[in-house]
């Protein structure tokens, strides 16, 4: 069974402090593991996909990258608006569902 | 584009009442999959539909049930509602639902059983 854990479950950061979040995952054959946005009362915004080991996406603050167990969400010189909870998902063996860790509540103050 | 459409946005319901939800997916778009979304349980996986046909299907119990129209879009059914079902219900879409392709996700409907 595919799991993802995220930590921290939330993190409060001052504006410009630059951080990191963290996704571990197990999963049978890896097919894309997925980062996305979401804000209060809305749907999760896709913001990326990768496939493969040592890859690596960026867009504009955020910049993704990924190993065989976890993958890390840097954030560079955040602003309060990149204030949401950001999520993980894998997609595995099990068809095309994802499975989601539990996110990390981003907190960015002025 | 329009991104995904999900009808209504709110739905406040009774136990034991049967209850419909819609979405409309990104033009173009066949494979069409919903999620529920609670703060103790995060987002789960329901099921999901390709060319009219279920593909996949999560953990739920039989009262959850889905269909997929010829113009993709699709329907979800909860029937005899239970206060654990309130929830927050995600649609999503993807072009071909090829494994490894991003979901591209509505607003959801917050369902309320009281």
């Amino acid at each position: 069974e595919d799991q993802v854990t995220q930590s921290p479950e939330a993190l409060r950061l001052q504006e410009g402090e630059s951080s990191s979040l963290n996704c571990s995952y197990t999963v049978s054959g890896l097919r894309g593991l997925f980062w996305y946005r979401q804000d209060p009362g809305k749907g999760p915004e896709f913001l990326f996909t990768l496939y493969s080991a040592g890859e690596e996406k960026e867009k504009e603050r955020l910049k993704a990258t990924l190993t065989k167990k976890e993958s890390f969400l840097h954030i560079t010189a955040p602003k309060p608006e990149d204030s949401a909870t950001y999520l993980c998902a894998v997609n595995g063996n099990a068809g095309n569902m994802l499975t989601f860790g539990g996110g990390t509540r981003l907190m960015v103050k002025p | 584009k329009a991104g995904v459409t999900q009808t209504p946005r709110y739905l406040i319901k009774t136990r034991g009442q049967q209850v419909t939800l819609s979405c409309s997916p990104i033009s173009g778009h066949r494979s069409v999959s919903w999620y529920q979304q609670t703060p103790g349980q995060g987002l789960q996986f329901l099921f999901e539909y390709f060319s009219e046909t279920q593909r996949n299907k999560g953990n739920f119990p039989g009262r959850f049930s889905g269909r997929q129209f010829s113009n993709s879009r699709s329907e979800m059914n909860v029937s005899t509602l239970e206060l654990g079902d309130s929830a927050l219900y995600l649609c999503a879409s993807s072009p071909e639902g090829r494994y490894g392709s991003p979901l591209h996700f509505g607003n959801g409907t917050r369902l309320t059983v009281t």
